[in-house]
């Protein structure tokens, strides 16, 4: 079974602390993603990634940044976190091969700025 | 533009089908998706249809895709309380599919004994 491992459930953060979220997968995916999830709004795309070191904007980039030093691992970056960031942050992962594959998630981060 | 609409709620009678709909608008689309969250936990995918199929069956579920109309259904055959939670339906953004998922606002399923 896919394995999408996000590094905390829940966290806390200070209005303008840079706050780093992780990612990791364990099978290999070329694709990884970052949503954010809002009552009322659904699942909004923050970046995605096709490879190691390539990353795209998704519709909500702003106030954040990714980085994609290896394979498994996808980071995003809250630069300096502000209270309309509190959320619930998903990360993604699939397959690239045949150009479409289902993303497969992790359990959800619950972020809280204050 | 890509947009996918489904109703917020749902409410059904422990035992009978629950029947989830979704409206898409990206005719491109090649993948349709059914993902179920769960209270306080992540996505997990139940199903999913290619765009070249009207229907997909796999034990309770039934995904039923009309590419005309751009309607996605799911059917839940026999629900029982663990099928409460949120489904969201998914769909592919762009051809490559990489670009990520455009996901409607999900469906609650609540379920009444």
């Amino acid at each position: 079974d896919v394995k999408v491992t996000q590094s905390s459930r829940y966290l806390v953060k200070r209005t303008g602390e840079k706050v780093f979220l992780e990612c990791v997968q364990d099978m290999d995916h070329e694709n990884m993603f970052w949503y954010r999830q809002d009552p009322g709004l659904g699942l909004r795309l923050i970046y995605f990634s096709y490879d190691v070191k390539m990353k795209e904007k998704g519709d909500i980039p702003e106030g954040y940044s990714v980085s994609r030093e290896k394979k498994e691992r996808f980071s995003l970056i809250l630069e300096s976190a502000s209270t309309n960031q509190t959320s619930m942050y998903l990360c993604a992962s699939s397959l690239r091969q045949g150009g479409n594959q289902p993303q497969h998630f992790g359990d959800g981060t619950r972020l809280s700025i204050l | 533009g890509e947009d996918v609409e489904q109703s917020l709620f749902l409410s059904v009678r422990e035992g009978d089908s629950s029947v989830i709909n979704c409206t898409y608008t990206d005719s491109s689309s090649t993948y349709l998706y059914w993902y179920k969250q769960e209270p306080g936990a992540g996505l997990q995918l139940l199903t999913y249809i290619f765009s070249n199929m009207d229907m997909k069956q796999d034990q309770r579920l039934t995904v039923l895709l009309n590419k005309k109309d751009k309607h996605l259904s799911l059917r839940i055959a026999d629900t029982q309380t663990g099928d409460s939670a949120i489904y969201f339906c998914a769909e592919s953004r762009g051809r490559r599919g990489a670009d990520g998922l455009t996901f409607g606002k999900g469906t609650h399923l609540i379920i009444q004994p």
